[in-house]
C-alpha cells in the first residue's frame, strides 16, 4: 500500500514555465512536508506545513486538509531547479514519515 | 556547523560481510533516523533514535542493528550483509519532536556483492 502518491513521476519544462506537483496521502497528519533531491543525492527539507499555504521565493506549497492534498507550485521556473521533489507525510499518531516516489523535474533552458 | 554528516561515503561489501555505518550531527538534535533509498521506492526508516540511548525500530529493519550511545552519534550496523541491502542510506536527524524538519546527511551508497 502506498500511503503517499505524488503525480507526476516525471516532469519536463520549459524555462520560465508555472509547474505543478501533487501529493495525496490517506492517513492522518501532523504535517506534510516538501523535500528536494539534487542529481548529486543530497536532500534538503524546503517546507514543512500543517495547513494552508507558504512561499519561499519562486516556491509555493498548500496543502487542504479535508482533501488530504498537497501542491508544490514553482513560478518562472529555471534550470536550477531540476531535481527529484519528495513529499512526505508525518503520521499523526506515530514518529513515522511516510515518503513518496518523488517527481523527478527538469527543466529545460 | 557541518549538519549531518555520514562515514563512509561508498562501500562495497561481500555477501556475509559485516559493517557500521557512523552517522554524526553537530545540532543537539534528540532525534535521529536511518532511511535506506531504493529505485522507484520513496525513502523507507530502518531505525530511529528519540534521544541518547534510545531506539526504536522503523518500517524495514530487519537485518540491520542500531546503536545511539552518544546523542551525537547514529550507527547503523549490518551484521551479515546480503544483496538486498545494496542501497543508498541516509542518515537524518530532527531537533526535539519526530514531525519537524529533518536535516539530512549526504548519504552512504553501500554495494553487496
Amino acid at each position: 500500500k502506498n500511503e503517499v502518491e505524488q503525480s507526476p513521476q516525471n516532469l519536463t519544462a520549459q524555462e520560465g514555465e508555472f509547474i505543478t506537483i501533487n501529493c495525496s496521502y490517506s492517513v492522518g497528519i501532523s504535517a506534510l512536508h516538501w523535500l528536494q533531491q539534487h542529481p548529486g543525492g543530497g536532500i534538503v527539507s524546503l517546507f514543512m506545513l500543517s495547513s494552508g499555504k507558504k512561499k519561499h521565493g519562486r516556491l509555493i506549497a498548500t496543502i487542504n486538509i479535508q482533501e488530504k492534498h498537497s501542491s508544490l507550485h514553482i513560478t518562472a521556473s529555471h534550470p536550477r531547479d531540476s531535481a527529484v521533489y519528495i513529499c512526505a507525510a508525518h503520521e499523526i499518531t506515530g514518529n513515522q514519515f511516510y515518503f513518496g516516489t518523488g517527481t523527478s523535474l527538469t527543466v529545460i533552458p | 556547523n557541518a549538519g549531518v554528516t555520514q562515514t563512509p561515503k561508498f562501500r562495497v561489501l561481500k555477501t556475509g560481510q559485516s559493517m557500521t555505518l557512523l552517522c554524526a550531527q553537530d545540532m543537539n538534535h534528540e532525534y535521529m533516523y536511518w532511511y535506506r533509498q531504493d529505485p522507484g521506492m520513496g525513502l523507507r526508516l530502518i531505525h530511529y533514535s528519540v534521544g541518547e540511548g534510545t531506539t526504536a525500530k522503523g518500517e524495514v529493519p530487519d537485518g540491520y542493528n542500531v546503536s545511539r550511545l552518544k546523542k551525537q552519534n547514529f550507527l547503523l550496523g549490518l551484521e551479515s550483509a546480503a544483496p538486498s541491502q545494496t542501497s543508498v542510506y541516509f542518515c537524518a536527524s530532527s531537533y526535539r519532536t519526530s514531525w519537524e524538519t529533518q536535516y539530512f546527511g549526504p548519504g552512504t551508497r553501500l554495494l553487496v556483492l
